[in-house]
């Protein structure tokens, strides 16, 4: 178990829809990085959020955004659903020190599935 | 996007063999990580390298930090049933906060 939570676990979209995904960090920890995992691939670095401010950001189009609350938890938002957006959505939860890079590891919750018919 | 290049893509071995498996990038890395994953999970972290040359080990699990910083090793030894799964390793840069994963390599244990 590594206190990192996301819901739903899994979720049907249809294209062009507009989806919002969930992730509660583990206690402590201020900085939560999202990636998208397709089917038979490695994980993809969508964005971090660190003290509430996107502080990273991958190759991902801007209908992909974030929120990150005061409570450290999390929002991955996706605009105008495409076919290729179905894959399985992490969210990683860090604690990291103040204005340096990362050097704690990052645990991962168990994902959301999301398919779009 | 980018991923590093991971090899053998899947293994189907018996209980009691051990397994290695590695990974290289054409980029140099800082911090190299190796992370198991199964049906349903996230990935879980096995071992964290920090150190060029570094030799890690976790029980069964050995790792190691490749002198050039552009590769890693995994080894698992005596396998059994619960080691199936889907081994990814990732590479972390300097004053970066992005990991970049590998392909996976996916382990199947037979009785």
């Amino acid at each position: 178990e590594t206190g990192v939570t996301q819901s739903p676990t899994h979720l049907i979209k249809t294209r062009g829809q507009q989806v919002t995904l969930r992730c509660s960090s583990q206690s402590g920890h201020n900085t939560v990085s999202w990636y998208q995992q397709a089917l038979g691939q490695g994980p993809q670095f969508i964005f971090q959020y660190y003290r509430e401010e996107e502080n990273g950001r991958g190759n991902f189009p801007p209908r992909f955004s974030g929120l990150q609350f005061p409570n450290y938890s999390s929002e991955l938002n996706v605009n105008a659903l495409e076919l290729d957006d179905s894959a399985l959505y992490l969210c990683a939860s860090i604690k990291k020190r103040s204005g340096g890079p990362l050097t704690d590891t990052q645990y991962f919750g168990p994902g959301t599935r999301l398919t779009v018919l | 996007g980018q991923q590093l290049n991971q090899s053998p893509q899947s293994m189907f071995i018996q209980e009691g063999e051990d397994v290695s498996m590695n990974c290289t990038s054409s980029s140099i890395f800082n911090t190299w990580l190796w992370y198991k994953q199964e049906p349903g999970e996230g990935p879980v972290l096995l071992i964290a390298l920090y150190k060029a040359g570094e030799l890690t080990s976790n029980g069964r699990l050995t790792a190691q930090f490749g002198i050039t910083r552009k590769d890693s090793f995994l080894n698992i030894s005596a396998s059994i049933p619960s080691d199936v799964g889907i081994y990814f390793c990732a590479g972390l840069s300097y004053n970066t906060d992005k990991l970049i994963f590998g392909t996976g390599t996916r382990l199947q244990v037979f009785p």
